[in-house]
């Protein structure tokens, strides 16, 4: 049972646009929030977080999202560049600090 | 810094046989995590552990086993290997006291074949 889902499999967004990853959940006890960026043969890289106790959290370029009662959070990347082609996954973690992963976003920015 | 290592990288394995993938962190992180990824799917936990000598079972634990003897490592054993689990191999590392927030971090991976 998929407790963390990104229904989108892909996006391709043109270079300078916004790139906006959707991520939606099942479990209520989940109190923290990640986005993790993946290149081809190489391991998740941390991104960007957020605690449920908050509903935005800004870095840079970056904007994590997090709407509790619709159980959806969101990753705005703004402007987008070529370099952030990669794969997006949504984590969540539960009880135990065991972290549930999403499916996966492939990003294609297009120069 | 080397963070999370993982060996090997690629290994390609008989059904049936058995092999130790090998991770250890030097980041002095309680929590370790054994994770799987197959094509088009996310990552399912396999084994986790909160300290040395403490290990509990993650979402898909069948055909697996681990240990924590130290703070730095976490070895996955696979038992007569099968077809099935044939997939990428993660391993992570985080720190956690008093239901802090911190990130994992994750090794490079170890691609898995069982012919």
């Amino acid at each position: 049972d998929q407790q963390v889902k990104q229904n989108s499999p892909s996006l391709s967004v043109q270079e300078g646009r916004i790139s906006i990853l959707n991520c939606d959940y099942t479990n209520s006890m989940f109190d923290y929030f990640l986005w993790y960026k993946k290149y081809p043969a190489e391991g998740p890289t941390f991104l960007i977080s957020i605690s449920s106790i908050k509903d935005k959290n800004e870095d840079g370029r970056f904007t994590v999202f997090l709407n509790k009662s619709a159980k959806h959070l969101s990753l705005h990347i703004v402007p987008s560049q070529p370099g952030d082609s990669a794969v997006y996954f949504c984590a969540a973690r539960g009880t135990g600090n065991q972290f549930y992963f999403g499916t996966g976003t492939s990003l294609t920015v297009i120069p | 810094n080397a963070g999370v290592t993982q060996t090997p990288k690629f290994h390609i394995l008989k059904i049936g046989q058995s092999m130790t993938l090998q991770c250890t962190q030097d980041m002095n992180h309680n929590y370790m995590y054994w994770y799987r990824q197959d094509p088009g799917m996310g990552l399912k936990l396999i084994y986790y552990s909160v300290g040395a000598g403490i290990t509990d079972k993650g979402e898909v634990p069948n055909g697996y086993n681990v240990s924590r003897s130290t703070t730095e490592d976490f070895p996955l054993r696979l038992e007569l290997a099968a077809p099935s689990q044939t997939s990428v191999y993660f391993c992570a590392s985080s720190y956690s006291r008093g239901g802090g927030n911190t990130e994992a971090f994750f090794g490079q991976g170890t691609r898995l074949t069982v012919v």
